[in-house]
């Protein structure tokens, strides 16, 4: 699986979209991007995955650029709630394995 | 559904000790995984499993059993309990057809 880089820590303003940065500059053709998050205390929820194409859902926006080597995770409105560790892992969809290999991720402080 | 439950929420043992954390999902999914996270640090794979009878070691099992005798269970047995276990420990599961895991709010863990 391709070794990602994240930011240690950013902050946001409540209400105000928080943008994740994330490089897989090695990333292979066959491999997908995701990205979950961990608030205090808690264990990891999923938040969204991607190819190539843009995806959005529910909770977020998946931002992948064209040569694929970065992607940016968007909360359109954070909240304290989003308060949390932000992981971005790149693997090959269902793989032998299946586990996530989890680096440090970025922590996500977002500030009223 | 209550997705994926774990026991006990915190124990504290003493070197040498023996315990099994209990990981339950309902949700009937193949695929279970047992995770530990030392602070400040992403999660490691201890073992997993692709079905009933079947498990097979991740990147940090030594010290540890597992077991799989029915889908819904995933037990995970520390037999001589050592300071450098002291952890939190997560269980995951998913189905073979998607790559999303679920995550159960884990096992905080202390070896004095």
């Amino acid at each position: 699986d391709a070794k990602t880089t994240q930011p240690t820590s950013m902050d946001c303003a409540e209400g105000r979209a928080a943008n994740l940065p994330c490089n897989h500059s090695t990333i292979s053709g066959n491999e997908y991007v995701y990205w979950y998050r961990q608030i205090h205390s808690q264990g990891p929820q999923y938040i969204i995955h991607g190819l190539k194409n843009n995806e959005t859902n529910e909770m977020a926006s998946l931002i992948i650029t064209e040569d694929r080597k970065s992607s940016t995770l968007i909360l359109p409105h954070a909240t304290l709630r989003d308060t949390a560790v932000y992981y971005c892992i790149v693997r090959v969809a269902r793989g032998s394995q299946g586990n996530l290999i989890f680096g440090k991720g970025t922590k996500l402080s977002v500030k009223p | 559904n209550a997705g994926v439950t774990q026991t006990p929420k915190f124990r504290i043992l003493k070197i040498g000790q023996s315990m099994t954390l209990q990981c339950t999902q309902d949700m009937n999914h193949n695929y279970m995984y047992w995770y530990r996270q030392d602070p400040g640090m992403g999660l490691k794979l201890i073992y997993y499993s692709v079905g009933a009878g079947i498990t097979d070691k991740g990147e940090v099992p030594n010290g540890y059993n597992v077991s799989r005798s029915t889908t819904e269970d995933f037990p995970l047995r520390l037999e001589l309990a050592a300071p450098s276990q002291t952890s939190v420990y997560f269980c995951a599961s998913r189905l073979a057809s998607t790559d999303t895991q679920y995550f159960g709010p884990g096992t905080r863990l202390t070896v004095l």
